[in-house]
């Protein structure tokens, strides 16, 4: 089952410099879609997230783009700090009942180097 | 900050035995999930709870699975009769009425079957 992919599975990046994580999707149904940050003995933090009305939501130095036509999504982090080193994992949810149920990508590691 | 806490932090049981792992979702919180993460793969959805029912639940989730809210603060997946591939990570999450897209997470449980 493979409808969210993270086709990087890292991505190393200078401080200072952008970062840019991919996904793509292939359910027309997910109507939600977020990004999660992990770090290593922690559970998944909620970063930002964009509906599907939308093709941009920014958060400081997070920027998530939706390119529905292409069923793709990407994280931008301008500037990369070391302290975002983290996986990433891409998330496409569809409404149940008022909750969100996700599908997640296998997550993209990021190395933000100083 | 509020967070979300799981007890125990690893469990180790034999293949056969039942655990019940813990969760404490966030307190004013309605909607609570049990995800899972095999090492190596990708987080699974396994059910969400809302209004002390399953809401929906995942094909991994069956009979030998199933979860409880004892009481106003506790959230418990049980697991019946332990598998040797049922050995992963699970997480809890919870999240509120307004913005329940946003899950948050507790730090997990790594359950070993032997």
């Amino acid at each position: 089952d493979q409808q969210v992919k993270q086709n990087s599975p890292s991505l190393s990046v200078q401080e200072g410099r952008i970062s840019i994580l991919n996904c793509d999707y292939t359910n027309s149904m997910f109507d939600y879609f977020l990004w999660y940050k992990k770090y290593p003995a922690e559970g998944p933090t909620f970063l930002i997230s964009i509906s599907s009305i939308k093709d941009k939501n920014e958060d400081g130095r997070f920027t998530v783009f939706l390119n529905k036509s292409a069923k793709h999504l990407s994280l931008h982090i301008v500037p990369s700090q070391p302290g975002d080193s983290a996986v990433y994992f891409c998330a496409a949810s569809r409404t149940s009942g008022g909750s969100y149920i996700p599908t997640f990508g296998r997550g993209t590691s990021l190395i933000v180097h100083p | 900050e509020p967070e979300v806490t799981q007890t125990p932090s690893h469990q180790v049981t034999q293949m056969g035995q039942e655990v019940i792992l813990r969760c404490v979702p966030i307190s004013n919180h309605l909607y609570f999930y049990w995800y899972r993460q095999i090492l190596g793969q990708k987080v699974e959805f396994l059910v969400s709870f809302y209004n002390n029912e399953i809401s929906e639940k995942s094909e991994i989730f069956d009979d030998q699975f199933s979860v409880e809210r004892p009481d106003g603060s506790n959230f418990t997946l049980k697991i019946r009769s332990t598998k040797l591939e049922d050995s992963a990570m699970y997480f809890c999450a919870s999240s509120g009425w307004d913005d329940s897209y946003e899950q948050y997470f507790g730090p997990g449980t790594r359950l070993t079957v032997t």
